[in-house]
């Protein structure tokens, strides 16, 4: 089963404007650390937000924030004001607690935002 | 700081090769971990290093390994290349590989096998 689903394969929004990636993840463990990273076409991977399973709070980074629904298992990032630059792939990733699961992150499979002008 | 680097940036082999790809983490990281990513499978977990061992290792088969140093440098290796391995490969570095660290990538190391 998928860990991590992102339903939005690619995605459009007008420049300045607002948009929410989707995510949903799946996981029976109490602790977990759900990550969002971009990354654009030169293949870097650029880390933008953490959220942890018992944080109380949504967590918000510059234009980047994440609206955390626990129980509905959903980590949904929202940019606001998009850039041209902007443009790039988001992945969505999640970490378990666990010995068995040092340094590994489940990532899913990734939106391709575009940012028209 | 500096960040992630990896190298070569890019690599053609053909198939039943072997290849060496290097890592060199963020200054005062301990933890390297590995994934590869194709268009097919996206990215996948090859295995983590901490302290010059190997502490989780993903579903790949025994011709991907890896190994640290005590700088925290890491090298990952493929014996017997297949076409199916041509991929990107990440390295990422946090402080210990815990539940709240945050992985920082590399620029990947691009390989293609003919």
């Amino acid at each position: 089963a998928q860990k991590i689903t992102q339903t939005q394969p690619g995605m459009f929004v007008q420049e300045k404007e607002a948009v929410t990636l989707d995510c949903t993840y799946d996981t029976s463990d109490p602790s977990y650390g759900l990550f969002w990273y971009k990354q654009p076409s030169s293949g870097e991977m650029i880390f933008l937000i953490y959220q942890g399973s018992y944080d109380q709070q949504n967590a918000t980074e510059g234009r980047y924030s994440l609206n955390f629904q626990k129980a509905r298992k959903s980590a949904n990032l929202v940019i606001s004001a998009s850039q041209l630059g902007d443009s790039a792939m988001y992945f969505c990733a999640m970490r378990e607690s666990g010995s068995g699961n040092t340094g590994k992150l489940i990532f899913g499979q990734g939106t391709t935002l575009q940012v028209k002008p | 700081k500096a960040g992630v680097t990896q190298t070569p940036r890019y690599l053609i082999k053909t198939r039943g090769q072997q290849v060496t790809l290097s890592c060199s983490p963020i200054s005062g990281h301990r933890s390297v971990s590995w994934y590869q990513q194709t268009p097919g499978q996206g990215l996948q977990f090859l295995f983590e290093y901490f302290s010059e061992t190997q502490r989780n290792k993903g579903n790949f088969p025994g011709r991907f390994s890896g190994r640290q140093f005590s700088n925290s440098r890491s090298e990952m290796n493929v014996s017997t290349l297949e076409l199916g391995d041509s991929a990107l490969y990440l390295c990422a570095s946090s402080l210990d590989g815990v539940l709240t660290d945050t992985q920082y990538f590399g620029p990947g190391t691009r390989l293609t096998v003919l």
